[in-house]
């Protein structure tokens, strides 16, 4: 079946650090592949996606690019701030045969990112 | 356009109880999705709705069900609660429920006790 899997956390930096949460996935199609954010108290929010092998998605300074032959995923941001502490999850959404797949995305452990002034 | 809602947002349940969780998606989408969030387990995909018809379910006992209305409003029931059902209920909402981007509603914290 699909999994995600995500470095462990938590993550903690000073701001202006450079940001780097692996994400490497297993799956039987052609996933779409997407990262998550979730602040305290809230529900999930896009950050980015990206649909096929090579593309990059990018929103906020975060960025990842959909590496086929590495089957990965990984987020990278070039300059925290202290606002962008979060859990973040990559999820995947397959396109899996029989019906599998709809409105399924599978998500990985999530990784606590605290950054500090 | 407005988002993802859910009520109720609290809820505190006994064991034995049931309880219904509400969901009202982004207008204009037809697939619901729900999803349980645990520190333990994550996220768990429930079930997935999409005009009325359950297209999808993860593996959760016969306990957990769920329906959706014609306005794709959607509900989901859990019967006979269990300490373990304690979770952030979340739902989410896509136009076609396939390969796009699910939007998410704050949630609703369940505390079984």
């Amino acid at each position: 079946g699909n999994s995600v899997t995500q470095m462990e956390g938590p993550v903690t930096l000073s701001e202006e650090a450079f940001l780097t949460i692996n994400c490497t996935y297993t799956a039987t199609g052609y996933p779409s592949l997407f990262w998550y954010v979730q602040y305290p108290g809230e529900g999930l929010q896009l950050l980015l996606k990206a649909t096929k092998a090579d593309d990059k998605g990018s929103n906020k300074g975060f960025e990842a690019t959909y590496r086929k032959e590495t089957t990965s995923f990984h987020l990278e941001k070039g300059s925290v701030q202290v606002s962008d502490s979060a859990v973040y999850f990559c999820a995947l959404s397959d396109q899996g045969a029989g019906g599998t797949s709809y409105g399924k995305l599978t998500f990985g452990q999530g990784t606590i990112l605290t950054v500090h002034p | 356009k407005a988002g993802v809602t859910q009520t109720p947002r609290y809820l505190i349940k006994t064991r034995g109880q049931q309880v219904t969780l509400s969901c009202s998606p982004i207008s204009g989408h037809r697939s619901v999705s729900w999803y349980q969030q645990t520190p333990g387990q994550g996220l768990q995909f429930l079930f997935e709705y999409f005009s009325e018809t359950q297209r999808n379910k993860g593996n959760f006992p016969g306990r957990f069900s769920g329906r959706q209305f014609s306005n794709s409003r959607s509900e989901m029931n859990v019967s006979t609660l269990e300490l373990g059902d304690s979770a952030l209920y979340l739902c989410a909402s896509s136009l076609q429920g396939f390969q796009e981007t699910q939007y998410f509603g704050p949630g609703t914290r369940l505390l079984v006790l």
